[in-house]
């Protein structure tokens, strides 16, 4: 099984809410991931967990805040968000060891900030 | 630093004819390298992945592609098209030392007409 499922599946929110995405994997994998896409551009990596700590952080703005409450579920936390933040967020999952590491894949949040 | 450049943003095809996706990749030292699909309203689909193992590699739903090191490429191909082939195509690249950032092209946009 090479499942991440994320929640919702769509969100619409205010720029003054907060609000929170979930990911999950079964696969017994160490590392997790959250990108955001726009529309017609590739992912772009906002975070990157392993072994359930925050190894990678590519200069997200703090109204977005990760959590790995344990080593098959991440979260991201957001608030005060901007309608530029409306995106495809995508979560992902790998082993986290290994030299080839393929990243598996969420079918992602439409999250739109109005 | 790994790179990679996806010639035609759009390819269009007819049912039934050949496919072929382009990358080329920019590395110092031999990558590792993926395609992925992408349906509309849904997450990244690993097709197949390029380890070092066989330069020619055989992935889902029909697909393959060859890694070429003398040209830098690693171009995807099916032999005949489905109208549920439609779909964005993703290459990507990763180092092969230590931690490496999984580092997408821009896109094709696969049309299939009947």
């Amino acid at each position: 099984d090479t499942e991440v499922t994320q929640t919702p599946k769509h969100l619409v929110m205010g720029m003054t809410n907060k609000k929170s995405l979930k990911c999950e994997q079964h696969m017994g994998h160490r590392a997790m991931y959250w990108y955001k896409q726009k529309a017609k551009k590739p992912p772009e990596l906002m975070f990157v967990y392993s072994y359930e700590k925050l190894s990678i952080n590519e200069s997200v703005p703090s109204r977005f805040s990760p959590e790995c409450p344990n080593s098959s579920l991440l979260n991201l936390h957001l608030h005060a968000l901007q309608p530029e933040d409306s995106a495809l967020y995508l979560c992902a999952s790998s082993q986290g060891s290994g030299r080839v590491d393929e990243q598996y894949f969420g079918p992602g949040t439409r999250l739109t900030v109005t | 630093a790994q790179s990679v450049t996806q010639l035609g943003s759009h390819v269009s095809v007819s049912e039934g004819a050949l496919v072929l996706l382009r990358c080329n990749y920019s590395s110092s030292v031999p990558p590792y390298l993926f395609w992925y699909v992408q349906y509309p309203n849904q997450g990244l689909q690993l097709l197949l992945k390029y380890t070092s193992a066989a330069t020619l590699v055989k992935g889902i739903n029909g697909f393959e592609a060859e890694f070429k090191k003398s040209e830098t490429s690693f171009h995807l191909t099916k032999p005949s098209a489905h109208m549920s082939d439609a779909a964005e195509y993703f290459c990507a690249v990763k180092g092969n030392t230590g931690f490496q950032k999984l580092v997408f092209g821009t896109g094709t946009r696969l049309l299939v007409s009947p």
